[in-house]
């Protein structure tokens, strides 16, 4: 199975900061990486796909580059409603797996 | 509008059975990709099972032999069977469809809002 490490596990930033997430991955998967917001009590929502393409209506401060093993999403200027969980989650081989999950607050 | 709702959670006790529904609007769940993702309270995401559109069926090595998944197309409905429950299988259960930009990346682009599984005697 193909491990994911995300760091930070979590992380708190003021309002208009600059936020990177990292995913990395036991083993190269090209460019099949997914990036996945998660707020208390609600389903997950694809925020990018195929590791740089943004989902319709997701703001455009989210930002996904990387290839092989290593990933970042970026926030260009947190907002309030960005606090939440993000996953990242590969598909380039079942069993698709999921990072553990970096957890945003806003001080 | 893409809908899913799952349905058939609920408290159970070790060895026990039980299976969720999760009924889809808005597509077809025989032309998609369906799969079954679950989170343990307070843990992250872990993939269960996929039902690809060509009737292919695969599973997590931690439910395999325990748990079945199907679908029944007049209902437009994917299914998870869930057999020989164990502590360990407490968590929320979400239905995700996946969709391809290429025909080789897959991504889940649309969740349920999930049906909570407790298993506990």
């Amino acid at each position: 199975d193909i491990q994911m490490t995300q760091s930070p596990s979590s992380l708190s930033a003021s309002v208009g900061d600059r936020v990177t997430i990292t995913c990395r991955t036991s083993q190269s998967i090209n460019t099949y990486l997914n990036w996945y917001q998660q707020k208390p009590g609600k389903a997950p929502n694809l925020l990018i796909y195929v590791t740089s393409n943004l989902q319709s209506g997701v703001p455009s401060r989210f930002s996904g580059s990387g290839s092989g093993t290593d990933f970042t999403l970026s926030i260009s200027s947190l907002q309030p409603e960005d606090s939440a969980t993000y996953f990242c989650q590969q598909s380039y081989s079942i069993p698709w797996t999921f990072g553990q999950g970096t957890n945003v607050e806003i001080k | 509008e893409v809908q899913l709702v799952e349905s058939g959670g609920g408290l159970i006790q070790p060895g026990g059975s039980l299976r969720l529904s999760c009924a889809a609007s808005g597509f077809t769940v025989s032309h998609n990709y369906m799969s079954w993702v679950r989170q343990a309270p307070g843990k992250g995401l872990e993939w269960v099972s996929v039902f690809y559109s060509a009737g292919n069926t695969f599973y997590a090595d931690s439910v395999k032999g325990r748990f079945t998944i199907s679908r029944d197309n007049s209902k437009n409905t994917l299914y998870l069977q869930m057999n020989s429950l164990r502590a360990e299988d407490t968590a929320v259960y979400y239905c995700a469809r996946e969709v391809t930009d290429s025909g080789t990346h897959y991504y889940f682009d649309s969740w349920g809002q999930g049906t909570l599984v407790t298993v506990s005697s």
